[in-house]
């Protein structure tokens, strides 16, 4: 089954530092989402990008996509120790059932 | 307020029963999700259904069941043949426009 992987598996960061998430996929997808969870709830969702688009910028966010490399990577500017949490890269391929991947554990130290 | 609603928070299953946990959302989407999360994994899909009647099976159906009989509602059963059941069970859904909707979660744990 095709499924985003997240890399790194944990990072640390301060507060005020920028922090850097990549995902890596496998086959074509129609589009790819970043969702955040913190601990013992249900995901929220933050952006989507989709395979005709590069960039895309949230807030704080920015998500970027290579679909040559099956890659994305989601920046967090300027990070709050409220953005502690679990990251998640799923890939919507064109039959639409969601994968997920194992998610980045940030810790943003105040 | 739209939204996906999970039930209940925790359950605690014996072993050898089956269990149904609730979902249901009044967002009107159509297609819905079930998940399992386990401690420090990713979501793996479970089930999922893209219309009332029809649902197909996700990368880890075995030992469990869902049924689709009213748009709203996707309830997700842990049979028996579920042999390490224990874990964290996320639903959600999905409209036309936007990223999935996740409900809060349930957490299953045997006893």
């Amino acid at each position: 089954s095709q499924q985003g992987e997240e890399d790194p598996q944990a990072l640390s960061i301060q507060e005020g530092e920028n922090a850097t998430m990549n995902c890596s996929y496998k086959t074509s997808i129609n589009n790819l989402q970043w969702y955040r969870q913190n601990s013992g709830r249900g995901l929220v969702h933050l952006i989507l990008i989709r395979s005709n688009e590069r960039e895309k910028h949230s807030g704080r966010l920015r998500v970027t996509l290579d679909t040559s490399k099956k890659s994305s990577s989601l920046l967090i500017t300027a990070s709050r120790a409220a953005d502690t949490a679990s990251y998640f890269c799923a890939t919507d391929a064109y039959n639409n059932d969601m994968r997920f991947g194992a998610g980045t554990r940030l810790t943003v130290k105040p | 307020d739209g939204g996906i609603t999970q039930s209940p928070k925790y359950l605690f299953r014996k072993e050898g029963q089956n269990v149904t946990l609730s979902c249901e959302q009044n967002l009107n989407h159509d297609a819905m999700y079930w998940y399992r999360q386990d401690p420090g994994q990713g979501l793996r899909l479970i089930y999922y259904s893209q219309i009332v009647n029809d649902f197909q099976k996700g990368d880890i159906a075995e030992g469990y069941s869902v049924s689709r009989e009213k748009k709203e509602s996707f309830p997700l059963t842990v049979t028996s043949a579920q042999k390490n059941p224990t874990a964290f069970y996320l639903c959600a859904s999905c409209g036309p426009t936007w990223g999935y909707t996740f409900g809060s979660g349930t957490r299953l744990t045997v006893v």
